[in-house]
């Protein structure tokens, strides 16, 4: 079993451009969580999404960020018209369906960071 | 609404003395609760966790947690802390009456710093 993998590892990108993040949760796995980890700080919840689904997106700006998880393929977290603000470490986490979602611990990928300059 | 608050950012302790990490949640319901440890420049790895029955968690690397519920805690510990200790420790709560739209909500985090 691979794990949750991220790509890219590291993105840099130009004030204005946009920025896609993929994540390729664990095999068998339908729950994915992205988080925002800014420097020296801790990680801030965004979204959780299942198959199709947005479940939870508290944690998601109102604008130019987006996120999906499609039936097939990985899930895409989208900023668009980044700002230096955007720079940061963004996780990528999954954990099984079901009830196994509750109770299980979500595993976490390496991590994209993006640099904007 | 679920959170965690972890007190200290940083934690030093000499290398052969127990460490304490400390962790308090807040949930409407009962918390499913969660160690993990970050590595510089690496994702997060599951330590380990409390869902039910023994109040005394053990996990990976000879840590444990101890949930108590009248003191909403779930303080990580261990024995004789090691050098290779030294890390960004995040504890994380997931409120069980949430159901499964519920997610996990992580602290701000503590940095351990282990010194011989």
């Amino acid at each position: 079993n691979a794990g949750v993998m991220q790509n890219p590892r590291h993105l840099v990108r130009r004030r204005g451009q946009e920025a896609r993040l993929r994540c390729s949760p664990m095999k068998g796995h339908s729950h994915v969580y992205w988080y925002r980890q800014l420097p020296e700080e801790g990680l801030k919840f965004m979204v959780y999404l299942q198959k199709e689904n947005i479940i939870d997106e508290s944690g998601m700006p109102k604008e130019r960020f987006s996120a999906e998880f499609p039936k097939e393929g990985p899930s895409i977290l989208r900023i668009q018209q980044v700002v230096r603000g955007d720079s940061a470490a963004y996780f990528c986490a999954s954990s099984p369906p079901g009830a196994g979602a509750m109770n299980t611990e979500a595993f976490f990928g390496q991590g994209t960071r993006l640099t904007v300059v | 609404a679920q959170s965690v608050a972890q007190p200290e950012d940083q934690v030093n302790v000499a290398e052969g003395n127990p460490l304490t990490v400390k962790c308090t949640y807040s949930v409407s319901g009962n918390p499913y609760l969660f160690w993990y440890v970050q590595y510089p420049n690496r994702g997060l790895q599951f330590l380990l966790k409390y869902i039910t029955g023994d109040n005394l968690v053990k996990g990976s690397y000879g840590f444990e947690a101890e949930f108590n519920k009248s003191q909403t805690s779930f303080h990580l510990k261990k024995p004789s802390a090691l050098v290779s200790d030294s890390a960004l420790y995040f504890c994380a709560v997931r409120d069980i009456g949430a159901g499964t739209a519920s997610k996990l909500t992580f602290g701000t985090g503590t940095r351990l710093q282990v010194t011989l």
